[in-house]
């Protein structure tokens, strides 16, 4: 069956880096377009991007270029999304989540990890 | 970029009751619309997609309506568990509505 696991929480300082893993499994990690949302807490859900992890192209939501880099690896069939310049308001619920193109809608997600970001 | 506006922020309703969430795009989008449910401390599920279509095994008392830029989903008879926080999202750059509470009145 489907699942993306997720790396576990992460407490940082204000400017440094986190790096949130997302592993893969019960598919092919590239043959589907992988996404990442994110939800501060009492929130609503924040669209940060999208990796393509058949040839690793991304797109960034503006806000976040120049701070985001989404990557992957397919021998390990695993994505990862490094957010740096973590400020307070960074402080969030990270989630992947699989896109299915054809139902234009994310039909597995991850679990969820908790970044805290505090001095 | 399409900013999407939901309303009510908050739907009081009574199980049995009939709900109706609105979901309006800044510009048209089609029917490239999914609507999802979240529950506290889970990820959203998605139930919609292209507006109108339910996704896989999702209850019939859920439904989506609508094209370019206005949206409803409908729960016809409200079951306990689907008192949740319902978002909706667009494909034309992803971002999503900022949700609806459906609380118990």
């Amino acid at each position: 069956q489907v699942q993306l696991v997720q790396s576990g929480a992460e407490v940082k300082k204000p400017g440094a880096s986190v790096n949130i893993s997302c592993k893969a499994s019960g598919y092919t990690l590239s043959s589907y377009y992988m996404h990442w949302v994110r939800q501060a807490p009492g929130q609503g859900l924040e669209w940060m991007g999208i990796i393509n992890p058949s040839g690793g192209s991304t797109s960034y939501e503006e806000k976040f270029q120049g701070r985001v880099t989404m990557t992957r690896d397919t021998s390990t069939s695993t994505v990862y999304m490094e957010l740096s310049s973590l400020r307070s308001e960074d402080t969030a619920v990270y989630y992947c989540a699989r896109l299915e193109l054809v139902l234009g809608g994310y039909d597995y997600w991850g679990q969820g990890t908790l970044v805290t970001v505090s001095s | 970029e399409i900013v999407l506006t939901q309303s009510p922020a908050t739907l009081s309703l009574s199980p049995g009751e009939r709900a109706t969430l609105s979901c309006r795009a800044s510009q048209s989008v089609g029917s490239y619309l999914a609507w999802y449910q979240q529950k506290p401390g889970q990820a959203p599920r998605l139930l919609i997609y292209d507006a109108s279509n339910r996704a896989t095994g999702i209850p019939a008392r859920f439904s989506g309506s609508g094209s370019g830029t206005d949206f409803t989903l409908t729960i016809s008879s409200l079951e306990p568990e689907d008192f949740a926080v319902y978002y909706c999202q667009q494909r034309s750059n992803w971002t999503f509505g900022q949700g609806t509470k459906v609380e118990i009145k």
